[in-house]
């Protein structure tokens, strides 16, 4: 089963405008990480935010994380068409196997 | 790149043949995780293994079978493949202790499998 579930399922935008994809998860955790999957290829690892940060920022990427409420956004800012892809939001399940959820589609038309 | 070698990349096969998946790494990572991804199920874990001949089942190991003789090597295999097999699958590995609040998996390219 699922322990991070995105949303919105999909999303399009147009270039320059900021994306945020958001991430619910069900038990504690120490890390929550995002990836980012191109189609026909594997995922890539964007960002790592671990249980005692609250906000991470790499390029263009922020990631929030609120314990409390058990959820993770990741906002892109001034997309651009190369950021189409789907999105990613994965946590360790006990000790031994990284959980992903169904994945945000992100369109970013020119 | 993490220095992952999935093959076959792409596959066509019969039900009821067997199918091996072979996933090669570089880096001497001692986790090695198979993975499938379907429409709205996202990824899903078959089977994984944490050392040479350590492995245990994920949530969706029924009908396949895995084994890692060599460390760089984790082979997954259908012993009969079935139509709902039909999925692309994803080799990972990550470095150390997989609860290290440090680590992340790196993906290979997939394999795209189709049973008829």
């Amino acid at each position: 089963s699922q322990q991070g579930e995105e949303d919105p399922q999909a999303l399009s935008i147009q270039e320059g405008e900021n994306a945020t994809m958001n991430c619910s998860y069900k038990t504690s955790i120490n890390n929550l990480q995002w990836y980012r999957q191109n189609s026909g290829r594997g995922l890539v690892h964007l960002i790592l935010i671990r249980s005692n940060e609250r906000e991470k920022h790499s390029g263009r990427l922020r990631v929030t994380l609120d314990t409390s409420k058990k959820s993770s956004s990741l906002l892109i800012t001034a997309s651009r068409a190369a950021d189409t892809a789907s999105y990613f939001c994965a946590t360790w399940k006990g000790y031994s196997t990284l959980t992903f959820g169904k994945g945000t589609m992100l369109l970013v038309s020119p | 790149d993490a220095g992952i070698t999935q093959s076959p990349r792409h596959k066509v096969t019969e039900t009821g043949t067997p199918v091996t998946l072979r996933c090669h790494q570089t880096e001497n990572h001692r986790y090695m995780y198979w993975y499938r991804q379907d429409p709205g199920h996202g990824l899903r874990l078959i089977h994984y293994s944490y050392g040479v001949k350590d492995t245990d089942k994920g949530e969706v190991s029924d009908g396949y079978s895995v084994s890692r003789s060599k460390t760089e090597d984790f082979l997954l295999t259908l012993e009969s493949a079935t139509s709902s097999q039909t999925s692309v699958y994803f080799c990972a590995i990550t470095p150390g202790g997989p609860g290290d609040p440090g680590n992340t998996i790196y993906f290979g390219e997939g394999s795209w499998l189709t049973v008829v």
